[in-house]
Formats: structure tokens, C-alpha cells, sequence
């Protein structure tokens, strides 16, 4: 069946720099898009970026544009996350979630775990 | 502050019906589908309604989406213990070029 495993998650200080991971197994890893999805302590779900299914386009939200870069290997099945300039309000659980369809346009149907992140000196 | 706009909270007893609304704008709900997720305690979120009012394989018929104009709801019937869990609507933004969520609604099955 459809799995999702992120890694990489941690504690950084401000400012440093971080590299999630997200192992795809159970589909054509590269027919889809792919997300990512965070969620601070207590709070509720923020979409981070979104990718094509052949990494062509990409979306960002505000809150990361510029800091973070989504990213595939499709001969890997691995979709990535390099945060850069991490804030204290970076800090939250980061899902990876594939994409209904190919489109960034496509929701997230099947989630992973969660990899926790917390920026903190 | 969420894009789209949900009540904080939400209850019943068992057996009942509860709806849980979504509201939003014509760049996201009213010009695009709506979507769903259930959130369990300590979990991560599940699909449970796309395209308005679709139900994945493995959802019960006891849920069910519904949109018109800029809002959508989710209503769930004979609500059961296990139904306890955060909901959370989506949609893509036309004009922000993002998905977009709303704040969750928390639901107490008393």
C-alpha cells in the first residue's frame, strides 16, 4: 500500500539549515504531485510547497518562500525539503502528503507520519 | 488567521448529527473544490471527503461534504466516540497560488 516516511527532522538553532526527507513506496512515485504540510504545537495545518509530478513547477507559501526549496528525485523516490534560515516559528511537525493527481492542484490524499522540527537555540 | 473560516469547536452526543461549516471566498471554495481531513488525536490527518462531497474507499457513508458558493460543510450522522478528532477544510487559492486550510473545527462526541 501507499507509505510515506519522512526523516531528518531535529533541533537547530535559528538561522542553520535542515534537510527533511519523504521515502515513497506503494505507488509511481513519479506520475504524482507531492506536498508538504507542517503543523506548529497546538495549532492547526499550514501547507508549506507543492511540486509537480515531474518537479517542473513548484508552489511555496508565503511564510517559507525563499528560505525553503521542495525538490524530487524521481529515480529515488524520495521528495526533500531544504529549509534554510530557519525561524523559531519554523518549529512544527512536517508531513509529507502525496498529491491526488499529478498538479500541484491536487490535493493531499494519503499522509506520512510527521517529522518533527524545532528551531531553538 | 486561517483563509478559510472555521468554528473552533463543535459537539454531540452519540447518535446525532453534527455539521461542521467552512467558509471562504471566490478565489478558493467558491471557484475550486473542497476538501476535507480527519485528525485523530496524535496523528496525522486522513482524507475524508474530496471534490465537495466524494468519500474515499474506507470512509463511512455516515460522513458526507456539501458546498454552495464560497462555504462547504461536513455533516456526520450517528455519530460515534470514535468520530472525536479535529476536521480541517482545504481548498487551492486561485490568487494566492497556495492551498489553504482552515483553522480546524474540534469535535466532542459527549
Amino acid at each position: 500500500q501507499v507509505q510515506l516516511v519522512e526523516s531528518g527532522g531535529g533541533v537547530v538553532q535559528p538561522g542553520r539549515s535542515l534537510r527533511l526527507s519523504c521515502a515513497a513506496s506503494g505507488f509511481t512515485f513519479s506520475s504524482y504531485g507531492m506536498h508538504w504540510v507542517r503543523q506548529a504545537p497546538g495549532k492547526g495545518l499550514e501547507w508549506v510547497a507543492g511540486i509537480l509530478y515531474d518537479g517542473s513547477i513548484k508552489y511555496y507559501a508565503d511564510s517559507v518562500q525563499g528560505r525553503f526549496t521542495i525538490s524530487r528525485d524521481n529515480s529515488k523516490n524520495t521528495l526533500y525539503l531544504q529549509m534554510n534560515s530557519l525561524r523559531a516559528e519554523d518549529t512544527a511537525v512536517y508531513y509529507c502528503a502525496k498529491g491526488e493527481g499529478a498538479t500541484c492542484y491536487s490535493t493531499m490524499d494519503v499522509w506520512g507520519q510527521g517529522t518533527t522540527v524545532t528551531v531553538s537555540s | 488567521q486561517s483563509v478559510l473560516t472555521q468554528s473552533p469547536s463543535a459537539s454531540g452526543t452519540p447518535g446525532q448529527r453534527v455539521t461542521i461549516s467552512c467558509s471562504g471566498s471566490s478565489s478558493n471554495i467558491g471557484n475550486n473544490y473542497v476538501y476535507w481531513y480527519q485528525q485523530l488525536p496524535g496523528t496525522a490527518p486522513k482524507l475524508l471527503i474530496y471534490r465537495n462531497n466524494q468519500r474515499p474507499s474506507g470512509v463511512p457513508d455516515r460522513f458526507s461534504g456539501s458546498k454552495s458558493g464560497t462555504s462547504a460543510s461536513l455533516a456526520i450522522s450517528g455519530l460515534r466516540s470514535e468520530d472525536e478528532a479535529e476536521y480541517y477544510c482545504a481548498a487551492w487559492d486561485d490568487s494566492l497560488s497556495v492551498w489553504v486550510f482552515g483553522g480546524g473545527t474540534k469535535l466532542t462526541v459527549l
